[in-house]
């Protein structure tokens, strides 16, 4: 069974730049997470997603945005960048019931110049 | 809301020997899941156990066991026989139940296992 795929794996933009980061869950799972990951802050959680629904979400701003498809793949959406949004952003997915636990991709690794 | 608190950033320990890392949690609710989970260099996540919080028992994966006091909030992670592939970051979890899929982590410790 494939695991959970992020794509780009690595992404350099600029200040004032939009960017849209890619995930495909594992087949099957419904539900999707992001985190965004910094050395400071260790992993905090942007948004999830479940059966196309943003189901929960974080505490960042509006700037931050996602998505789900109809397949379950998901896109999260950062427009006006900040040098501060530079990260590690994760896509976990997971079947979305209860003690369930998330299966995490690789990551997409932004760096903002 | 809920918190997880590691209060280890870093620590190290011997090959072949134990390491416990530790992990307490704040919240309100009587039922809910707790998780610890590793992350290597190659920065992957990958899950290494679980705990439900009215299971008594503790979780056990092979090297891999928990103390969960419930009392006391704590979840700490026992490691023996360690071993190089080891070395990576733990982080602690927590999910509370109707939350969706909501995970609260916590800021990790990095661990690493000397030769």
């Amino acid at each position: 069974k494939a695991g959970v795929t992020q794509t780009p794996r690595y992404l350099i933009k600029t200040r004032g730049q939009q960017v849209t980061l890619s995930c495909s869950p594992i087949s099957g799972h419904r539900s999707v997470s992001w985190y965004q990951q910094t050395p400071g802050q260790g992993l905090q959680f942007l948004f999830e997603y479940f059966s196309e629904t943003q189901r929960n979400k974080g505490n960042f701003p509006g700037r931050f945005s996602g998505r789900q498809f109809s397949n379950s793949r998901s896109e999260m959406n950062v427009s006006t960048l900040e040098l501060g949004d530079s990260a590690l952003y994760l896509c976990a997915s997971s079947a979305g019931t209860e003690n369930q636990p998330q299966h995490f991709g690789d990551g997409t690794r932004l760096s903002i110049l | 809301a809920q918190t997880v608190t590691q209060s280890q950033p870093e620590m190290s320990v011997q090959e072949a020997e134990t390491v416990t890392l530790s992990c307490t949690y704040d919240t309100s609710e009587n039922n809910y899941y707790l998780f610890w989970y590793k992350q290597p260099p190659s920065r992957q996540m990958i899950l290494v156990i679980r705990q439900e919080a009215y299971k008594q028992q503790n979780a056990t994966e092979n090297r891999f066991s928990v103390n969960f006091q419930k009392a006391a909030k704590s979840f700490s992670l026992k490691i023996s026989d360690s071993q190089l592939g080891d070395t990576a970051m733990y982080f602690c979890a927590f999910m509370k139940p109707r939350s969706g899929n909501q995970f609260y982590f916590g800021t990790g410790t990095s661990l690493t296992v000397i030769p």
